[in-house]
């Protein structure tokens, strides 16, 4: 299995902050990586799929890039609701395979 | 607006059978892969594997062996059943379904429900 690996696992952030999040493959998934956002007691939500193309209804100030083996979701400024974790999910093959996660707090 | 709804077996006993269903309203489940999600208590994601509505399916490696997913299309759900549990698999189990970007992401998840294995 591909292994996903997420650095940092937390970090401190205010808001307006410019937040980066890295998400490392054991092997080559040309661009077939998503992100996700989850909040306490939450189902995550989808934030990024194709590694760097939003759903409709995700605010622009989140984007995805990277290909190959190495990915950032990048928050451009954060908001008071942004405060949550967040995960990677490959999808270049099965058993799909998600990153350990980050939790993004408030400084 | 799709809806997926986890049902509450709550406690299940070590040895035993875990059986969930997710009803799915809002939407048809024709056309879409959908998907089990696990959680433990604390920690990080854990994709179980999905069932297409045609009745395909595709298990995780490390589950397949204890894995049954099945989809009914004519009442709109999908069911997993995992034996022989053991505390290892106490987790919150979410439904989710694989988007039309991409069909192994998940674009609409129910809101999980807490499975105990506890005797």
């Amino acid at each position: 299995a591909i292994q996903m690996t997420q650095s940092p696992s937390s970090l401190s952030a205010s808001v307006g902050d410019r937040v980066t999040i890295t998400c490392r493959a054991s092997q080559g998934i040309r661009n077939d990586l998503g992100w996700y956002q989850q909040k306490p007691g939450k189902a995550p939500k989808l934030l990024i799929y194709a590694a760097s193309s939003l759903p409709s209804g995700v605010p622009s100030r989140f984007s995805g890039s990277g290909s190959g083996t190495d990915f950032t979701l990048t928050i451009s400024s954060l908001q008071p609701e942004d405060f949550a974790t967040y995960y990677c999910l490959q999808d270049y093959n099965y058993p799909l395979t998600f990153g350990g996660g980050t939790k993004v707090e408030i400084k | 607006q799709v809806q997926l709804q986890e049902s509450a077996p709550g406690l299940v006993k070590p040895s035993e059978t875990l059986s969930l269903t997710c009803t799915v309203s809002g939407g048809s489940i024709n056309g879409y892969y959908w998907n089990w999600i696990r959680q433990p208590p604390g920690k990080g994601l854990e994709w179980i594997g999905y069932v297409y509505f045609s009745g395909s399916t595709n298990y995780s490696p490390s589950l397949k062996s204890r894995v049954t997913i099945s989809v009914d299309t004519s009442m709109n759900y999908f069911s997993l059943r995992l034996s022989s549990v053991t505390a290892a698999d106490t987790a919150v189990y979410y439904c989710a379904r694989g988007s039309p970007y991409s069909s192994s992401q998940f674009d609409f998840w129910g809101r999980g429900t807490l499975v105990t294995v506890s005797s």
